[in-house]
């Protein structure tokens, strides 16, 4: 089984500042088909997880240009410009190219605001 | 825009089973896969399973495979999950998402509670 391994596991930002999340997968994300299998999700309190990047660097439809995702292989960023009191919550990355077909998450980062 | 609306909270007892729906609105389940994830109290995400209504293919987590059944009802585009023999460590939110290989949309969540 992939194992995803977020570092760090708490984070405590300063409104404008710039925030980085590791994650860290225990094999290559990139398959044969071209595609990396790599993803990041915020979960707000009492809310479902909401989709940031698709494919490592892709920012799903209405994300705003203040979140980045990079990396390749086993080793991927999410960067978080200009912090705003909104980006609180939970940050998990996902891989998703494992047989059999399961969707892995990471244990998760919690960002909150100074 | 796509909604995935799922049923409401339940609390059920050790042994008996859950049966949560998930519904899409502003689209169809047609074409893409809906898959089940779960989230323990205070936890991770564990995946579940997931079907292709399209193709009525499922795929189960290994840890679910004898206790989990996942359906669609194409003409109501609705999805269902089953989890029977239920014990106090299902106790969880249950989710629905929209994809195969990533959820871009996500139901609100079902908490189901497992308590004599």
């Amino acid at each position: 089984d992939v194992v995803m391994t977020q570092t760090p596991l708490s984070l405590s930002v300063t409104p404008g500042q710039s925030a980085s999340i590791s994650c860290k997968s225990s094999q290559s994300l990139m398959h044969s088909d071209g595609k990396t299998y790599l993803y990041w999700y915020l979960q707000k309190a009492g809310q479902p997880p909401q989709l940031l990047i698709y494919e490592v660097s892709k920012r799903f439809s209405g994300v705003s240009e203040r979140f980045s995702g990079s990396g390749s292989g086993t080793d991927f960023t999410l960067t978080i410009s200009r912090v705003e009191a909104e980006d609180v919550g939970v940050y998990y990355c996902m891989e998703s190219i494992q047989l059999p077909p399961a969707w892995t998450f990471g244990q998760g980062t919690k960002v909150e605001i100074k | 825009q796509v909604q995935l609306v799922q049923s409401g909270a339940e609390v059920k007892t050790p042994g008996s089973s859950v049966k949560v729906s998930c519904q899409a609105s502003g689209g169809s389940l047609k074409s893409h896969a809906i898959t089940w994830v779960r989230q323990a109290p205070g936890q991770g995400f564990q995946w579940m399973g997931r079907i292709m209504p399209m193709l009525g293919v499922t795929n189960y987590a290994q840890n679910f495979q004898d206790r989990l059944t996942i359906t669609a009802d194409k003409s109501t585009g609705t999805a269902y999950m089953e989890l029977r023999s239920l014990r106090s460590e299902d106790t969880a939110i249950y989710f629905c998402a929209r994809g195969y290989d990533y959820g871009p949309y996500w139901g609100q969540g079902t908490l189901v509670t497992v308590s004599s």
